[in-house]
């Protein structure tokens, strides 16, 4: 069974950094390419970031350009997005998800939640 | 403002359809597949509707989608108590080069 298991959200100050963790299981990870998607509180979805199965194709959303790196160790089935420069509008519940051959998100993990207040 | 148009509401009675617009333009539904989303409350959202029209395992065929130009349809019949959710269509934004999410619409199954 395919399971994304998200990690490392918490409380921080605007300016801080964050480490976020998304570690899958249930399927070949490398072969895939996989999202980062936001949910403020209250809000809808919005995506984040995106890398593809050999990490050579990255997209950022223009909000995150800059502070945030998306990346991955297909070794470890991992995937990893480092926040810095974080602001109170980055506040959300972080998603991963795992992306389908046109862009679609067939599998999500559970959500973990980044808190940005001072 | 989001990229993706939605109505932020619908509503219909149980065993009624209901359908959902999402609204957008070339740059993005009008040359990509959509895809929807369900997202109960207090959950992740679950993929519904991917390739504009294709239902992945286990989704009933009581949920449709659509696509003609630059809109998408999500259409849900014999609505149930338990469809109450907040839906979400999304796609590829060539000129974003990002992906790109509707609002969202709330259904309510009154």
């Amino acid at each position: 069974e395919e399971q994304l298991v998200e990690s490392g959200g918490g409380l921080v100050k605007p300016g801080g950094s964050l480490r976020l963790s998304c570690v899958a299981s249930g399927f070949t990870f490398s072969s895939y390419s996989m999202n980062w998607v936001r949910q403020a509180p209250g809000k809808g979805l919005e995506w984040v970031s995106s890398i593809n199965d050999k990490s050579n194709y990255i997209y950022y959303a223009d909000s995150v350009k800059g502070r945030f790196t998306i990346s991955r160790d297909n070794a470890k089935n991992s995937l990893y997005l480092q926040m810095n420069s974080l602001r109170v509008e980055d506040t959300a519940i972080y998603y991963c998800a795992r992306m389908g051959p046109h862009d679609y998100s067939n599998y999500w993990g559970q959500g973990t939640l980044v808190t940005v207040s001072s | 403002q989001s990229v993706l148009t939605q109505p932020p509401s619908v509503s219909a009675a149980p065993g009624q359809k209901v359908t959902i617009s999402c609204s957008g333009s070339s740059s993005n539904i009008g040359n990509n597949y959509v895809s929807w989303y369900q997202q109960l409350p207090g959950t992740a959202p679950k993929l519904l509707i991917y390739d504009n029209n294709k239902r992945p395992s286990g989704i009933p065929d009581r949920f449709s989608g659509s696509k003609s130009g630059t809109s998408a349809t999500l259409g849900i019949t014999g609505l149930q108590t338990g469809d109450e959710a907040d839906y979400y269509c999304g796609t590829w934004d060539r000129s974003l080069s990002g992906g790109v999410f509707g609002g969202g619409t709330r259904l309510t199954v009154l």
